[in-house]
């Protein structure tokens, strides 16, 4: 069964830091680019961050460039998103997903709740 | 930032009726266009990408039309089960990839 897990959600304190990781199984990982989507109750779906499936290209939304940086191990089958800086409007639930440059996300994981609060 | 527009917020429908979803693009998204469902405690899942393809397992109730701005997501036959919120977004190649706000679709 194909398959996404994340993990490294918390609470943490504005300022702070969270590596995020994602666990994939069931499919050959490197054939696919990445990205981590993040929801919650006011904006909703809002795509975070993706990477190539070499790891060679990444991007980020324009409000988390320069404190968030994505990147991938294939041969762990691993995603994960270093967050740093963190701010109140970082706190959501965060989905790692399958797919990225020109091609739907295909695959969803149940999330990972960080909550930035002091 | 190519924006989405759903509508309406909010359908609520009896089993056996159909229903028509919209999603207007502010740019031309060509056929750059999926559709998830999202139910209570459920991470969201592909419906429709390509605008009209189904994607694996999806039942033929579930259909997808537009292209360039407007799209639409017909679902037929409306089960108790399709009760859901649905999303529409756009992964051309303006970044970043952009989703709609959300259709809650009720089954009374």
């Amino acid at each position: 069964e194909e398959q996404l897990v994340e993990s490294g959600g918390s609470v943490v304190r504005p300022g702070g830091s969270l590596r995020l990781s994602c666990a994939a199984s069931g499919f050959t990982f490197d054939d696919y680019g990445m990205s981590w989507v993040r929801q919650t109750p006011g904006k909703g779906l809002e795509w975070v961050s993706g990477i190539t499936k070499n790891g060679g290209t990444t991007d980020y939304i324009d409000s988390v460039k320069g404190r968030f940086s994505i990147s991938r191990d294939n041969a762990k089958n691993s995603l994960h998103l270093q967050m740093d800086y963190l701010r109140a409007e970082d706190t959501a639930l965060y989905h790692c997903t399958r797919g990225w440059l020109g091609g739907p996300l295909n695959l969803w994981g149940p999330g990972t709740l960080v909550t930035v609060s002091s | 930032e190519i924006v989405l527009t759903q509508s309406p917020g909010t359908l609520s429908l009896s089993p056996g009726e159909s229903a028509t979803l919209s999603c207007r693009a502010s740019q031309s998204v060509s056929s750059q266009l999926a559709w998830y469902d999202q139910r209570p405690g459920q991470p969201p899942r592909l419906l429709i990408y390509g605008a009209s393809r189904r994607a694996t397992g999806i039942p033929d109730r579930f259909s997808g039309s537009g292209s360039g701005t407007d799209f639409a997501l017909t679902i037929s036959r409306l089960e108790p089960e399709d009760s859901a919120i649905y999303y529409c977004q756009q992964y051309g190649t303006s970044r970043p990839l952009t989703f709609g706000g959300g259709t809650r679709v009720e089954i009374k």
